[in-house]
C-alpha cells in the first residue's frame, strides 16, 4: 500500500543536540512539506521541496535543515539552534496533480 | 505571503449542523482544502473546492467564493466523532504550495 511514513514516533532531543526526523513516501509525489504543530495550535511550515535537490523555507526555517537527495525522502533536521524544539512535526506529501495531500503520523520531539 | 483565517473554537450539540468559516489571502490561488485532525493524530483530507460552489460528501460540505476569498465546511448530523480540529489550507502561487489556517477546535456535545 501507498503512503507515508515518518520514523520515529517519539524522540527525546538533550540540549545543545542535532537530532534527524525520517519521512519516507512511496506515492510518487513531487512536493513533500514539513510542518510543526504547537499544542492546540495550527501547522506551520518549516521548510517544502517541490522537486529532488531543491527546497524552500518556508515561515519558521530558523534552526531547521533539510535535504532532498531522493524523490522518496525528505528528512528534517533539527539542530542546536533551535531554541524551543519541542513540538509534533508532521511530513506530507502532495501530488501536483491532485488535490490531496497526504500526511505520515507524526514525530513528537522533546527536549530533556 | 498567505495568509487563512478561522475560528478558533466552535461547540455544537449532537445532530446539528455546523459551519466553519476560512477567509483567506493569498498570491495566486489553485483551490481550498479542508482537513480533520484528531488529538495526537495526522490530519486527513476531507474536501477540495477550485471553483465557486458547493461540493458534498457524504455528512461534509464545502463552498467557495473566490471573489470573496471565503469558504466554509458544513457537517450535518453531528456525531460525537466529528470532535476534533478543521484547518482549511490553501494551494497558493508555485503550484505546490500548500498553506494551513490555524485550525478550528469542534466540540460535540449530548
Amino acid at each position: 500500500d501507498g503512503g507515508i511514513t515518518q520514523s520515529p514516533k517519539y524522540l527525546f532531543r538533550k540540549e545543545g543536540q542535532n537530532v534527524t526526523l525520517s519521512c519516507e513516501q512511496n506515492l510518487n509525489h513531487d512536493a513533500m512539506y514539513w510542518y510543526r504543530q504547537d499544542p492546540g495550535q495550527g501547522l506551520r511550515l518549516i521548510y517544502y521541496s517541490q522537486i529532488v535537490n531543491d527546497f524552500q523555507k518556508g515561515d519558521i526555517a530558523e534552526g531547521y535543515s533539510v535535504s532532498r537527495e531522493k524523490k522518496e525522502s525528505f528528512p528534517l533536521t533539527v539542530t542546536s539552534a533551535q531554541k524551543n524544539p519541542t513540538a509534533f512535526y508532521l511530513c506530507a506529501s502532495f501530488d501536483r496533480g491532485r488535490t490531496e495531500a497526504f500526511f505520515g503520523q507524526g514525530t513528537r520531539l522533546t527536549v530533556v | 505571503g498567505q495568509s487563512l483565517e478561522q475560528p478558533s473554537e466552535v461547540t455544537a450539540v449532537e445532530g446539528a449542523i455546523v459551519q466553519i468559516n476560512c477567509t483567506y489571502q493569498t498570491s495566486g490561488f489553485y483551490g481550498l482544502s479542508w482537513y480533520q485532525q484528531h488529538d495526537g493524530g495526522a490530519p486527513t483530507f476531507l474536501s477540495y473546492n477550485a471553483l465557486d460552489g458547493l461540493e458534498e460528501t457524504g455528512r461534509f460540505s464545502s463552498f467557495l467564493s473566490r471573489s470573496d476569498s471565503y469558504g466554509y465546511l458544513l457537517l450535518q448530523e453531528l456525531q460525537m466523532k466529528d470532535s476534533a480540529s478543521y484547518f482549511c489550507a490553501v494551494r497558493g502561487s508555485g503550484a505546490n504550495n500548500l498553506f494551513f489556517g490555524t485550525g478550528t477546535r469542534l466540540t460535540v456535545i449530548p
